[in-house]
Order: C-alpha cells, then sequence, then structure tokens
C-alpha cells in the first residue's frame, strides 16, 4: 500500500499527559499536511512541511502542539499536558507540488485521540 | 479570508436518481475548489478539483462538479445514484499562491444517504 499511513489510529490518554502521533507521506510527495477534525465538522488547517521544513501553523496550534518532519520523510505530531478538547481525529495529508496534480491533497485514515 | 459552507447536512436520494450536493464558497482571490468523500472509518478521498479551465469539471466515480463564479457555487454531481455513494461529502477551497494560505478550509460537510 503506497497511501498515506498513520500510527497509532486509537489513541486513549489521561488528561495531562503527552500523546506523539506519527504520519508517513506518500513516498515521494513533498509536502505534509496535519488537519484535526471534531465531531460533525470539517478537517482544520494545523501546520504544513515542505520537505523537513514547517512553513505555516495555524494559530490553533498552541504553544502545546509541536509537530516536526526531520528528514523530510515521515512527520511526527506531539501534544503536550493533553487537555479534554484535544479529543478528535487527527488527519495527516500529502501532495507533491510541481506537477499537475499539485494542491490534490491525499489523506491518511487518522488518528483518534481521545483524552479522558 | 475563505470560508465554505455546505447549506445542507443531510441529502437523501432514490438510487439511481441524479444528485446534487451543494457548496458556495468565499475567497479573496481566485479559488481552487475540491470535493473530498469520507466513508467510516476511512481517510477522506480525492474526488475531483477545479483549478482553472472548463467550468464542469469530472472526477473519480461519475461525479462531476460544476464552477459557477457569479454564484460562486462549486455543487457536485453525479446523474444515476448507487447506494455505494452513500458517505460523507466535504467541499474544500484553496486561495492561489500569494493570496492565501496553502492548506484547504473544508466545508463542515453532507451527509449522501442513497435510498435503494
Amino acid at each position: 500500500d503506497t497511501g498515506v499511513s498513520q500510527d497509532p489510529r486509537h489513541k486513549i490518554t489521561k488528561r495531562g499527559q503527552n500523546v506523539t502521533f506519527r504520519c508517513d507521506p506518500i513516498s515521494e510527495h513533498n509536502r505534509l499536511y496535519w488537519y484535526r477534525q471534531t465531531l460533525g465538522q470539517g478537517p482544520e488547517f494545523l501546520t504544513y512541511f515542505q520537505n523537513e521544513a514547517q512553513l505555516e501553523k495555524s494559530r490553533l496550534l498552541s504553544d502545546r502542539f509541536s509537530a516536526e518532519r526531520p528528514k523530510g520523510s515521515f512527520s511526527t505530531l506531539e501534544i503536550q499536558r493533553t487537555e479534554q478538547g484535544d479529543s478528535a481525529m487527527y488527519l495527516c495529508a500529502s501532495s507533491l507540488i510541481g506537477t499537475k496534480s499539485s494542491y490534490e491533497q491525499y489523506f491518511g485514515p487518522g488518528t483518534r485521540l481521545t483524552v479522558t | 479570508a475563505q470560508s465554505v459552507a455546505q447549506p445542507e447536512d443531510q441529502v437523501n436520494v432514490a438510487e439511481g436518481n441524479p444528485l446534487t450536493v451543494k457548496c458556495t464558497y468565499s475567497v479573496s482571490g481566485n479559488p481552487y475548489l475540491f470535493w473530498y468523500v469520507q466513508y467510516p472509518n476511512r481517510g477522506l478521498q480525492f474526488l475531483l478539483k477545479y483549478i482553472t479551465g472548463d467550468n464542469l469539471v469530472k472526477g473519480s466515480y461519475g461525479f462531476e462538479a460544476e464552477f459557477n463564479k457569479s454564484q460562486t457555487s462549486f455543487h457536485l454531481k453525479k446523474p444515476s445514484a448507487l447506494v455505494s455513494d452513500s458517505a460523507l461529502y466535504f467541499c474544500a477551497v484553496r486561495d492561489i499562491p500569494g493570496g492565501g494560505a496553502n492548506n484547504l478550509f473544508f466545508g463542515t460537510g453532507t451527509r449522501l444517504t442513497v435510498i435503494p
């Protein structure tokens, strides 16, 4: 399977704990995006990388959130001191800029976070 | 600021009938418009996009969408609905480079139910 993969698929944690999610994009894609989706809403942009550079962050990305893409391949999203309001589906997407398919983002299955 | 509206939370259609899922948008520049579909426990799947060119765009699974600049709409259509089309549909918009962000802004989604 050459699609976007995310790990874990589900995470249950207690308030105040730290969690880390991983995203493996489609291998040749140079852009990687993180979104958050809550029940009844569309995905909301958090941040994106072009290769290893984090180029944009949403105001939704509080100081407790950090994302990395150290070698321009996989990415991690860490949430420190989780709060119940962080409960959501975290989606990763990737795209290849510079082709006729530019701007088409391909999404992974998501990581569902539940903070108790 | 970019925004997308999907005025119908739920659309029901009989199998074999034509379907329309509505989307209107607001952007500061020229829009890139997208439709995605989300099946249960699966990630968002790209259906089609409008960048430039013909106002009628054809996509995956027999879906098409019509870009209407004067009405700022990008409605999704299919001539004959299948039960397997039942899913959650999201419209999304992106400003072109230089006018805004590189991420997608999503609507709140429309749940399509095709009745056998």
